[in-house]
């Protein structure tokens, strides 16, 4: 049971805009702590897509992006292509001193 | 280039001791937290503790407090975690990342323990 929740899967066409939601509480989200984003790609190691709520780092394409609002986040990614096909996950800081991770979201380009 | 380069894949039974390891270059080693992260087979990412390499202050997630190690040796450049007496559930994939501030910006490779008798 993970502390952040996430859809267990999204899919979407190619050129499509699919988003994934992360919603938490007033112990880690709702208390003002910043969401992070990971994509990890089969086989591989998590790579940071988003930080700071809706900042990317640099290389990673403008067609994702991310907000927060209360006690939930977003991911979106518009013009989707194959190689977005990968496991997402959001994370954030908890008053339990504890970085936390919401469970993962399958995305399936179609 | 920041890297952080993990230590190669393990095969344990029940009950023995291990170290992994994870070095990192391209950047100033003690100047950032390395995170620890776990992701079981077929699962999501854990988060199981952190260590500033810099004067070793030493968090672990509730977790996984008492159950694991983390440790540094500045010198080197290279962080560890280690368990006293793995079970078979320790089988898992572990990651290292940079810490910033509380956003993971650099992971390692990752190191596989299995654990089987």
């Amino acid at each position: 049971q993970s502390v952040l929740t996430q859809p267990p899967s999204v899919s979407g066409a190619p050129g499509q805009r699919v988003t994934i939601s992360c919603t938490g509480s007033s112990s880690n989200i709702g208390a003002g702590y910043d969401v992070h984003w990971y994509q990890q790609l089969p086989g591989t190691a998590p790579k940071l897509l988003i930080y700071g709520n809706s900042n990317r780092p640099s290389g990673v394409p403008d067609r994702f992006s991310g907000s927060k609002s209360g006690t939930s986040a977003s991911l979106a990614i518009t013009g989707l292509q194959a190689e977005d096909e990968a496991d997402y996950y959001c994370q954030s800081y908890d008053s339990s001193l504890s970085l936390v991770f919401g469970g993962g979201t399958k995305l399936t380009v179609l | 280039e920041v890297q952080l380069v993990q230590s190669g894949a393990e095969v344990k039974k029940p009950g023995e001791s291990l170290k992994i390891s994870c070095k990192g270059s391209g950047y100033s080693f003690t100047s950032y937290w390395i995170g620890w992260v776990r992701q079981m087979p077929g699962k999501g990412l854990e988060w199981m503790g952190i260590i500033y390499p810099g004067d070793s202050d030493t968090r672990y997630s509730p977790s996984f407090q008492g159950q694991v190690t983390i440790s540094a040796d500045k010198s080197i450049s290279t962080a560890y975690l280690q368990w006293s007496s793995l079970k078979a559930s320790d089988t898992a994939m572990y990651y290292c990342a940079r810490q910033t501030p509380s956003s993971l910006d650099y992971w390692g490779q990752g190191t596989l323990v299995t654990v089987s008798s």
